[in-house]
């Protein structure tokens, strides 16, 4: 079964850190691009970053750029989120998206995680 | 960065009945466009990119026309699983945003 499935959300205070990770399988991880789209509560899609398949090529929406990092490790499946310097108006469920594509971009996202929620609150 | 808008922001419709939503971008994305469904509580759902391709496994209800900045989605025939919230998405720069979103909901 084709899954990605994300982790490391939770509640944080503004001007702190965390770390998103997202597992892939059922597909073979390194022939396509992957990407972060966010939705905050009760709100549209916002798309967040983009990586191509062999990390030659990222994107960062303006309003992350400078303060999150995108990375992933074809060894282990993996794609991953470092949040820097977190704001309260990044408070939102944060999905994991798989490209159709193996470059990046154009994009277009066949396989979606549940997401996992990032609260920035003190 | 292109803006996307989407017409109208929400609709009110039955079964059977045929719908066509509009999605705008700000300048040309020539055929640089994706459709997505939206259920509550669940992920985003690929219905159409490149303006005009169905995705593999959706219904042939569902259409997508357009290129340059006019763009519509148009579902045939309107079925109970389709009340959902639809968005498009650039994909001809970064950011690769989405659309603000069309509510459909049963008349």
């Amino acid at each position: 079964e084709v899954q990605l499935v994300e982790s490391g959300g939770g509640l944080v205070q503004p001007g702190r850190s965390l770390r998103l990770s997202c597992a892939a399988s059922g597909f073979t991880f390194d022939d396509y691009a992957m990407h972060w789209v966010r939705q905050a509560p009760g709100k549209g899609l916002e798309w967040v970053s983009g990586i191509s398949w062999n990390s030659g090529s990222i994107g960062y929406a303006d309003s992350v750029k400078g303060r999150f990092t995108i990375s992933r490790d074809n060894a282990k499946n993996s794609l991953y989120l470092q949040m820097n310097s977190l704001r309260a108006e990044d408070t939102a469920l944060y999905y994991c998206a798989k490209s159709i594509w193996g470059s990046y971009p154009p994009v277009a996202f066949d396989i979606w995680g549940q997401g996992t929620m990032v609260t920035v609150s003190s | 960065d292109i803006q996307m808008t989407q017409s109208p922001s929400s609709l009110s419709a039955s079964v059977g009945d045929r719908v066509t939503i509009t999605c705008r971008a700000s300048q040309s994305i020539s055929s640089y466009l994706n459709w997505y469904q939206q259920k509550p509580g669940k992920a985003p759902k690929l219905l159409i990119y490149a303006a005009s391709s169905l995705q593999s496994g959706v219904p042939s209800r569902f259409s997508g026309s357009g290129s340059g900045t006019d763009f519509t989605l148009t579902i045939s025939s309107l079925q109970p699983e389709d009340f959902a919230t639809y968005y498009c998405q650039q994909s001809y720069s970064t950011p690769e945003g989405f659309g603000p979103g069309t509510k459909v909901d049963i008349k």
